[in-house]
């Protein structure tokens, strides 16, 4: 049973650049997290999925930031037109079902913005 | 004031210490909590569940304290690998299951 998978595992973009980050949850999990840690710091909620609905993006920037996890495929997060302070490790987790907490981490994407 | 609060250390202890960490969390209404554990540049992972009544796994104790809103987390006879942040997490279940980390409390251990 693969895990969380994310991809890609690096991403060097520059400034003004679209950045696209995928994450496909453990078989069987439906709820998906996109977590933000910038160096040095705790990880910051961004957003919660759930299979073609949004349930929670109160921690995701109202400007250039997107998430969707669609009925088929995996979860995307989007960060258009990038700026240097986007430059970050962004997890994304997976439960297989709400409000238990427990949560299955991917390895993360490190973008890299110049 | 921040969701989950926690001392960002760094705790610098010897081999064979006990070492032990809190957490405090602003929501009442939170209904579940964890202890994670990060090594650096890797992904967080899950080690262990905090119940009511207090829980032990091996040389890990858990501790809650809903009155005072306080989480801890008790590392006995440490070891060199226990080296590593260690996130308290908190499960804001009112609000769509929003699962809150702190910052982390960063431990090493000396030989």
């Amino acid at each position: 049973n693969a895990g969380v998978m994310q991809n890609p595992r690096h991403l060097v973009r520059r400034r003004g650049q679209e950045a696209r980050l995928r994450c496909s949850p453990m078989k069987g999990h439906s709820h998906v997290y996109w977590y933000r840690q910038l160096p040095e710091e705790g990880l910051k909620f961004m957003v919660y999925l759930q299979k073609e609905n949004i349930i929670d993006e109160s921690g995701m920037p109202k400007e250039r930031f997107s998430a969707e996890f669609p009925k088929e495929g995996p979860s995307i997060l989007r960060i258009q037109q990038v700026v240097r302070g986007d430059s970050a490790a962004y997890f994304c987790a997976s439960s297989p079902q709400t409000n238990t907490g427990e949560l299955f981490f991917g390895e993360g994407s490190r973008l890299t913005v110049l | 004031r921040k969701e989950v609060e926690q001392d960002p250390g760094p705790f610098n202890v010897p081999e064979g210490a006990t070492v032990a960490f809190n957490c405090t969390y602003s929501n009442s209404a939170s209904q579940s909590f964890f202890w994670y554990r990060q090594d650096c540049r890797k992904e967080p992972k899950l080690l262990m569940s905090v119940y009511s009544s207090g829980n032990e796994d091996g040389r890990f104790t858990a501790q809650l304290n809903r009155a005072s809103q306080y989480i801890s987390l008790l590392i006995r006879d440490s070891k060199l690998s226990d080296s590593a942040t260690y996130l308290c997490v908190v499960n804001i279940a009112s609000s769509a299951s929003k699962i809150i980390f702190g910052s982390g409390t960063r431990l090493s251990i000396r030989p």
